[in-house]
């Protein structure tokens, strides 16, 4: 079973939208630490936030901003005002306390700001 | 100053050789991993050593060894390369392959081509 679901493939905007991009995972562990990594078209992955599950303060930085909503195990990220700088494959993650520091990366979504 | 930096970035080789991918950490980090990228974007971990030992050691051929003369460094080394290990190499490095949960910083990566 897959522990991270990133459900949108590909997600296309234009200039200055918000859009937000979905991630839910799955985990028996109490302990547990999510992740946002973006990965622009030159290839770097670049990390952008380390969430932990005891802590499901929403969390803004920016324009990025991110929903944590264990009762529906989802860790959601939002990009206001879209630029075109912004346009990358953005992968969340899953670590859990029980299994060291293995991490489960979802599958990534695709944005595409239209200028 | 990069934190986690690998070389070469690219490489295009013939099936059949045999190359090797380096690299070098300064973050002071005691563990440090090896990722794939599929032509999918999709993330697998290869590899993870923790203080120089070997702590991951997912479903890889054996042709592909990695090495790690000390904490700062973690090369790969792959036999007789074949068109399926054509990819993007990630290496990476975090502090401590403790209880989890510890930022994975991700090198530039290396593009693999086996023609």
């Amino acid at each position: 079973a897959q522990k991270v679901t990133q459900a949108q493939t590909e997600i296309s905007v234009v200039e200055k939208e918000d859009v937000t991009l979905d991630c839910v995972y799955e985990t028996r562990d109490t302990t547990y630490y999510l992740f946002w990594y973006k990965q622009p078209p030159s290839g770097e992955l670049v990390f952008l936030i380390r969430r932990n599950s005891f802590d499901e303060q929403n969390e803004i930085s920016g324009r990025y901003s991110w929903n944590f909503q264990k009762s529906t195990s989802s860790f959601n990220f939002t990009i206001t005002a879209s630029q075109v700088v912004d346009s990358a494959v953005y992968f969340c993650a899953l670590s859990e306390a029980m299994l060291g520091n293995q991490f489960y990366f979802g599958t990534g979504t695709s944005l595409t700001v239209i200028p | 100053d990069t934190a986690v930096s690998q070389t070469p970035k690219y490489l295009v080789t013939q099936m059949g050789n045999d190359k090797s991918i380096k690299c070098e950490q300064n973050l002071g980090h005691d563990t440090m991993y090896w990722y794939k990228q599929d032509s999918k974007k999709f993330l697998k971990i290869m590899f993870s050593y923790n203080n120089k030992e070997l702590i991951i050691n997912e479903t890889v051929p054996n042709r592909f060894s990695p090495k790690s003369p000390d904490k700062a460094h973690l090369n790969l080394h792959i036999n007789s390369l074949e068109l399926g290990d054509s990819a993007v190499y990630f290496c990476a490095s975090s502090q401590d392959g403790g209880p989890g949960g510890n930022t994975i910083y991700f090198g530039e990566g290396s593009w693999l081509t086996v023609v």
